[in-house]
């Protein structure tokens, strides 16, 4: 079936160390790649997205790369800071047949960055 | 601010009994979907509306139900509660009913059965 997994959490990091978060996912079809980020207390919030093979989505210097070849959308950011302390989604998008569509999610990764 | 507005924030009702939570998505939006978030299996994607129509099904259970109304704000509503169902339910909307498309997320609604 359709899924996404993420490396498990909780993830600890010191101010402008180097993050990554990996993520891979299984699909039928070709599904569109999301980061997705939560910040405590509140929805969820788009970061970022990719639509096909080998497009790269970035926003707020975070960045990630949709590979085919390995299934995989890991995020990345070249040096985070305390603001960046959330939980991170990784997702899946999928049409349906009736025209509808919907995210699969990853579990959630939480980051906590201490300064 | 998403634009997205859920209520109420919390919920707090016992087993067996029935709760109303109501989604208005972000002006302009069409589709509205709902999500089961909870510590065990975490983000899971019940129902999606489009304009009015359901559109895409998840793992909603048969004691759920949801619709979208003519003014496109949605309500989601749980029956015969079990302390299995609580968990933060999020809404959230998108512009089209494209799988592609991206969502705005509402704050949730705390839903806590005793």
């Amino acid at each position: 079936g359709n899924s996404v997994t993420q490396m498990e959490g909780p993830v600890t990091l010191s101010e402008e160390a180097f993050l990554t978060i990996n993520c891979t996912y299984t699909a039928t079809g070709y599904p569109s790649l999301f980061w997705y980020v939560q910040y405590p207390g509140e929805g969820l919030q788009l970061l970022l997205k990719a639509t096909k093979a080998d497009d790269k989505g970035s926003n707020k210097g975070f960045e990630a790369t949709y590979r085919k070849e390995t299934t995989s959308f890991h995020l990345e950011k070249g040096s985070v800071q305390v603001s960046d302390s959330a939980v991170y989604f990784c997702a899946l998008g999928l049409s349906e047949s009736n025209q509808g569509g919907k995210l699969i999610f990853g579990q959630g990764t939480e980051l906590s960055v201490k300064p | 601010d998403s634009g997205v507005t859920q209520t109420p924030k919390h919920l707090i009702t016992a087993t067996g009994q029935r709760v109303t939570l109501r989604c208005s998505p972000r002006s302009g939006d069409l589709s509205v979907y709902w999500y089961q978030q909870s510590l065990d299996q975490g983000l899971q994607f019940l129902i999606q509306y489009y304009n009015g129509e359901e559109r895409a099904k998840g793992n909603i259970l048969e004691r759920f139900s949801a619709q979208q109304f003519p003014d496109l704000h949605s309500e989601l509503n749980l029956s015969s509660l079990e302390l299995g169902d609580s968990a933060l339910y999020f809404c959230a909307s998108s512009v089209d009913r494209a799988y592609n498309s991206p969502l705005h997320f509402g704050n949730g609604t705390r839903l806590t059965v005793t």
